[in-house]
């Protein structure tokens, strides 16, 4: 069964510090994907960055980038130089996909993070 | 841009009503999905359709139906409605399976 574990339930960083939030996630699956979504207290879902498990380099897109370790099943994102508006609550989400249309996509349960000024 | 538009914004049910919870797409998406969200619990599946035609369950698709007759619109039915179902649900749709999602702004539904 496909699994996503964020094993921090809230998150205190310094404006302008970097922040790493946590997500491990199992699956017998040899291909899938993980992504980062982004919450903010209006509700909106908020795409961040993705990465598949084929791929060689840590996807980064801006401030975020993902320390993709494989062998450790670990897919965490580091927000560098953080902003008041990066609090927010933050999902991780796995998509596997056994062929066809047998196609899951599991979230974990989210890390709300708090920026301080 | 439109995007993913949900409606409505707010419900209030009483146990046993039934209604629909309307999804439209204007990106020309094939992958649409509808999930529910509630405390402590991250984001649950509930049914998913990868093109017109077709449909398929997710995580929780119990006390839901769906159908896609068209690639735009992709609606949740709720045809008896329980307490259990209270939540806030979200549609999203995307390119293709496995692509990021963009997601609409959430429907809050209570059922008293």
């Amino acid at each position: 069964a496909q699994k996503i574990t964020q094993t921090q339930p809230g998150m205190f960083v310094q404006e302008k510090e970097a922040v790493t939030l946590d997500c491990t996630y199992d699956t017998s699956d040899q291909s899938y994907g993980l992504f980062w979504y982004k919450q903010p207290s209006s509700g909106e879902m908020i795409f961040l960055i993705y990465q598949g498990s084929y791929d060689e380099q840590n996807a980064t897109e801006g401030r975020y980038s993902l320390n993709f370790q494989k062998a450790r099943k670990s897919a965490n994102l580091v927000i560098s130089a953080s902003q008041l508006g990066d609090s927010a609550m933050y999902f991780c989400a796995m998509r596997t996909n056994s062929g066809g249309s047998n196609y899951k996509l599991t979230f974990g349960k989210g890390t709300l993070l708090t920026v301080n000024p | 841009n439109a995007g993913v538009t949900q409606t409505p914004k707010f419900q209030v049910l009483k146990t046993g009503q039934s209604m629909t919870l309307q999804c439209a797409q204007d990106m020309n998406h094939e992958y649409m999905s509808w999930y529910r969200q509630d405390p402590g619990m991250g984001l649950r599946l509930i049914h998913y359709s990868v093109g017109a035609g077709i449909t398929d369950q997710g995580e929780v698709p119990n006390g839901y139906n769906v159908s896609r007759s068209t690639t735009e619109d992709f609606p949740l039915r709720l045809l008896s409605a329980a307490p259990s179902q209270t939540s806030v649900y979200f549609c999203a749709s995307s390119r293709a399976i496995g692509q990021p999602q963009h997601f609409g702004d959430g429907t809050r539904l209570s059922i008293l």
